[in-house]
Order: structure tokens, then C-alpha cells, then sequence
């Protein structure tokens, strides 16, 4: 069955470094999300991109965020300087259209993101 | 704003029907999903109901939904240990973006 891949697993990184979470969305999906889950805490939006461009973005996607396909498969986000609130776990998410309707969305097993 | 509410904590016995549920204030409201989310895994999508449907059943799981009172459950028939997880309520906004609004979750304890 096709799904959503996530890479890293798991990411540790230094407080105003640069980080690139990656993520490989169903082949035949046309939409691409990212969103965090902080320990405890809600699954939140963070954008949405169709098209080659952000569809959607949320008020925690800020200017040190930014996403990128950079070929035919992969969809990225890259926090620019991260702070030790960006600590979470951040979900690549896709949707496919049928009859012009987004159907439902298919989420990777997400990335881990420990800014210490 | 949009917003999903779930009560937190939810404890069954193995055998017994657990019912999950969840509120949500955005009328427009188009779906509705339910996740699932076992510990140190991602967002498993269980099931979803489209908004001009009352009632779908998929094996041991049956989705109701009260459209006026904005009211979603999640049924699921003779509950196992292995459903012990935490269940996230969704619903998609009125955007055609396809972004969802998630609750915040209901972990369900099933006890042998």
C-alpha cells in the first residue's frame, strides 16, 4: 500500500542551526502539508502547497520556515534558525483529488525535532 | 476561529464498546476524519465521513455524526488492547486548501 515517508526519523539539533526535514508524499497526490504535534499538545497546521506554491500557511509559519519540492518526489521544510520552541514532531501529510474534491489525507510516521 | 474539542481520557474493558467523541464549530465543515495514533507512531487515518452523510460503519468502527449539533463519535465495537491508542477528531476546513483542524486527542485505554 502506498504511503507517506518521512526522513529523518528522529533529528537532534543546535539551537540556530539550519535544519531540513524531508518527506516523499504518495506518488499521485497533488497536495502536500506539513504540520507539528509539541509534546501534549494539538496536531497544528503549518501550510499547504499545490501546485509548486503555498496554498495555505498558518500563523506559526513564519519567515524561518519555508517548503520546497525540489524534484518530482520529494517535499521538504526547512526551519531557516531553529529555537528550542520548534522542538516537536513534524508531520508530512497528502491528499489526492477526485472529481476536483480533496479526499483524505495520508500522514508519514513524522520527525522527530529536538533543538537543544 | 475553527475549533475540535475531545475529552482527554477515555478507560474500557476488553470486549466492550468504547465511544469516542468530539465537537467542532466550523459549520461549513465539508469532512470529517478520525486518526489514530499509537505511542511513537504517526497519524493513522481510521476512517471519515462526508458531511451530508449521518452514519458510517466500517467493521468494527461506525462514525456518527449530529451535523446540528456539530457533534462527531467514533464507535468501536468490541474494543481490543491492541485499539489502546490515542484518537484524534478532525475535520477539514471550509478552505479549498485541504487543511485540517485536529483535536486534541482522546487516548483510549482498553484494559484486559
Amino acid at each position: 500500500e502506498p504511503e507517506v515517508t518521512q526522513t529523518p526519523s528522529h533529528q537532534v539539533t543546535q539551537m540556530g542551526q539550519e535544519v531540513i526535514l524531508r518527506c516523499v508524499p504518495i506518488s499521485n497526490h497533488l497536495y502536500f502539508y506539513w504540520y507539528r504535534q509539541i509534546l501534549g499538545q494539538k496536531v497544528e497546521f503549518l501550510v499547504s502547497f499545490y501546485n509548486n506554491e503555498i496554498s495555505e500557511k498558518s500563523e506559526i509559519f513564519d519567515d524561518q520556515f519555508s517548503v520546497e519540492r525540489p524534484d518530482g518526489s520529494n517535499f521538504t521544510l526547512k526551519i531557516r534558525s531553529t529555537k528550542l520552541e520548534d522542538s516537536a514532531m513534524y508531520f508530512c501529510a497528502s491528499s489526492e483529488t477526485r472529481s476536483r474534491r480533496i479526499t483524505e489525507a495520508f500522514f508519514g510516521q513524522g520527525t522527530r525535532l529536538t533543538v537543544v | 476561529g475553527e475549533d475540535v474539542e475531545q475529552s482527554l481520557f477515555l478507560s474500557v474493558r476488553e470486549g466492550d464498546s468504547s465511544v469516542i467523541n468530539c465537537t467542532y464549530t466550523d459549520s461549513s465543515s465539508t469532512y470529517l476524519y478520525w486518526y489514530k495514533q499509537e505511542p511513537g507512531a504517526g497519524l493513522q487515518l481510521l476512517t471519515y465521513i462526508f458531511s451530508n452523510m449521518d452514519m458510517k460503519q466500517d467493521q468494527r468502527l461506525t462514525v456518527l455524526l449530529n451535523k446540528k449539533d456539530k457533534h462527531l463519535s467514533l464507535r468501536i465495537a468490541d474494543t481490543q488492547t491492541g485499539d489502546s491508542a490515542i484518537y484524534f477528531c478532525a475535520e477539514r476546513d471550509s478552505s479549498n486548501t485541504g487543511k485540517l483542524i485536529f483535536g486534541q486527542g482522546t487516548t483510549l485505554q482498553v484494559k484486559p
